[in-house]
């Protein structure tokens, strides 16, 4: 069964900072792997998807990379804001026919301190 | 239009009741998934719908758990007998195409299931 790791689970940051987030995987053998966002009490926004074919993709002050082979991708975000404090998700999509669902990690808590 | 509701926001309960939960997909959108998320967790995947029918249904803890989608839009999450672990954010998601495509997930924003 597919597992997904968050690292760290939470992390505070002075308005700004560049940071990453990371995310692993233990079957390499993914469709594609999704970022989301979390707000307290709210469902979850998409905010990047990347191909099993893709190594990055970039929107924004965000980009995420995966490197398929080793479980990896991370979220870099940049210039870091107050409003980008939240939950961040990780899910991927496994590969095979038999396939139907996401799974998550356990996800970031991030704090942007103004 | 519109993304993907959820009704209601809140439900609370008492332990051994009925409960349904709703969820209104993005119109179009031929599949659809309900996940539960339990605090500090990530989603776990309960049920999917490809159009109408239940394709995989793995994810349900227990037959107390069912879930319908008769004319492949809306769907009902059902649960009985409810119990306190079934305590829980319970999300439903869309997506264009079935599962063997690389489209998106798109969540609505959850029931928050409070069984007392």
């Amino acid at each position: 069964k597919q597992e997904v790791t968050q690292i760290p689970a939470a992390l505070s940051v002075p308005e700004g900072e560049n940071l990453v987030l990371n995310c692993s995987f233990t079957d390499s053998a993914i469709y594609n792997l999704q970022w989301f966002r979390q707000d307290p009490g709210k469902g979850l926004t998409s905010l990047l998807l990347i191909q099993s074919s893709q190594r990055e993709q970039t929107s924004g002050r965000l980009n995420a990379s995966l490197d398929k082979s080793s479980g990896r991708s991370t979220l870099y975000i940049a210039a870091s804001q107050p409003g980008d404090s939240a939950t961040y998700l990780c899910a991927v999509k496994p590969g095979g026919t038999g396939a139907n669902n996401l799974f998550f990690g356990t996800g970031t808590r991030l704090t942007v301190i103004p | 239009g519109a993304g993907v509701s959820q009704t209601p926001s809140n439900k609370v309960t008492e332990k051994g009741k009925y409960v349904e939960l709703r969820c209104d997909p993005i119109s179009g959108h031929t599949a659809l998934y309900w996940y539960r998320q339990s605090l500090g967790q990530g989603p776990e995947f309960l049920i999917y719908f490809q159009g109408t029918g239940a394709a995989d249904d793995s994810g349900l803890p227990n037959d107390r758990f069912f879930a319908v989608r008769p004319e492949g839009s809306v769907s009902t999450l059902k649960i009985q007998r409810t119990e306190r672990g079934d305590s829980a954010v319970y999300l439903c998601a869309s997506s264009s195409r079935g599962p063997t495509s690389y489209n998106e997930q798109f969540f609505g924003p959850g029931t928050r299931l409070t069984v007392l």
